[in-house]
C-alpha cells in the first residue's frame, strides 16, 4: 500500500542553523500538509499546500518556515533560522481529493533536536 | 474552550479485554469528521477510524469501533479484545467545514493505554 515517506527520521541541527525536512506525499497525491507534536505535547497544524501555493496557514507558521513541491515529488518544509523551540516530531501528509471524508494519512515523522 | 477533550490521560486495561477510550468535542459546525489516531512509542501517527457528523451509523474498523454520540457531542474509541501491541497513546481529533484545501485536524491531548498481560 503506498505511503508517505519522510527523511530523515531523526535531524539533530544548531540553534540558528537552517534546516529541511523532506517527504515524498503519495503518487497521484495533490494537497499537502506539515504538522507538529511537540515533545509530551499535542500534534498542531502548520501549513496545508496545494497548486503550489499555500492554501492556509496557522500562528506557528511564522516567516522562518516556508514549504516547497520542489521537483514534484518532493515536498518540503525549510526553517531557516531554528530555535530551541523548534525541536519537535514534525509530520507531513496528504491526500488526492479534498473531500470531506477523506482520511488524512502520516508520514512516520521527522524527529527534529536543535541544540 | 477545548475543541477536543480526552479526559483519560492514561488508561489500563487487561489482555483481551474491551477498553473506552473517551473524547467529548465542540463545534457549532454541522459538518465535521472526527478521528482517532494511535501513536506507538516509535512516534509514526496511525489512522484508526474516522466517523462523519452525516454517518448514519457508527463507524467500525477491525477490533476499533467508535460510539458516536452525536447530541452529546462525543466520539469515543472502543477497542476489543485488546493487545499487547495495541499500548501506546490514542489521539482523537476533528476536522471542521473548512474552505477547501484547508485539512486542519484539531487534536486532543492523547489518552497513554496500556494494555496488561
Amino acid at each position: 500500500e503506498p505511503e508517505v515517506t519522510q527523511t530523515p527520521s531523526h535531524q539533530v541541527t544548531q540553534m540558528g542553523q537552517e534546516v529541511i525536512l523532506r517527504c515524498v506525499p503519495i503518487s497521484n497525491h495533490l494537497y499537502f500538509y506539515w504538522y507538529r507534536q511537540i515533545l509530551g505535547q499535542k500534534v498542531e497544524f502548520l501549513v496545508s499546500f496545494y497548486n503550489n501555493e499555500i492554501s492556509e496557514k496557522s500562528e506557528i507558521f511564522d516567516d522562518q518556515f516556508s514549504v516547497e513541491r520542489p521537483d514534484g515529488s518532493n515536498f518540503t518544509l525549510k526553517i531557516r533560522s531554528t530555535k530551541l523551540e523548534d525541536s519537535a516530531m514534525y509530520f507531513c501528509a496528504s491526500i488526492r481529493e479534498d473531500r470531506f471524508n477523506e482520511k488524512l494519512f502520516f508520514g512516520s515523522g521527522t524527529q527534529l533536536s536543535v541544540l | 474552550a477545548q475543541k477536543i477533550t480526552q479526559t483519560q490521560p492514561g488508561m489500563f486495561v487487561q489482555e483481551k479485554e474491551a477498553v473506552t477510550l473517551d473524547c467529548t468535542y465542540d463545534t457549532s459546525d454541522p459538518s465535521y469528521g472526527l478521528f482517532w489516531y494511535k501513536q506507538p512509542s516509535s512516534g509514526e501517527m496511525i489512522f484508526l477510524i474516522y466517523q462523519g457528523s452525516y454517518d448514519q451509523q457508527n463507524a467500525t474498523e477491525g477490533r476499533y469501533s467508535l460510539n458516536f454520540q452525536k447530541a452529546r457531542k462525543s466520539a469515543n474509541l472502543v477497542i476489543s479484545a485488546s493487545q499487547l501491541g495495541d499500548s501506546a497513546m490514542y489521539f482523537c481529533a476533528m476536522r471542521e467545514g473548512r474552505r477547501a484545501g484547508s485539512y486542519q485536524l484539531t487534536f486532543g491531548k492523547g489518552t497513554k493505554l496500556s494494555v496488561i498481560p
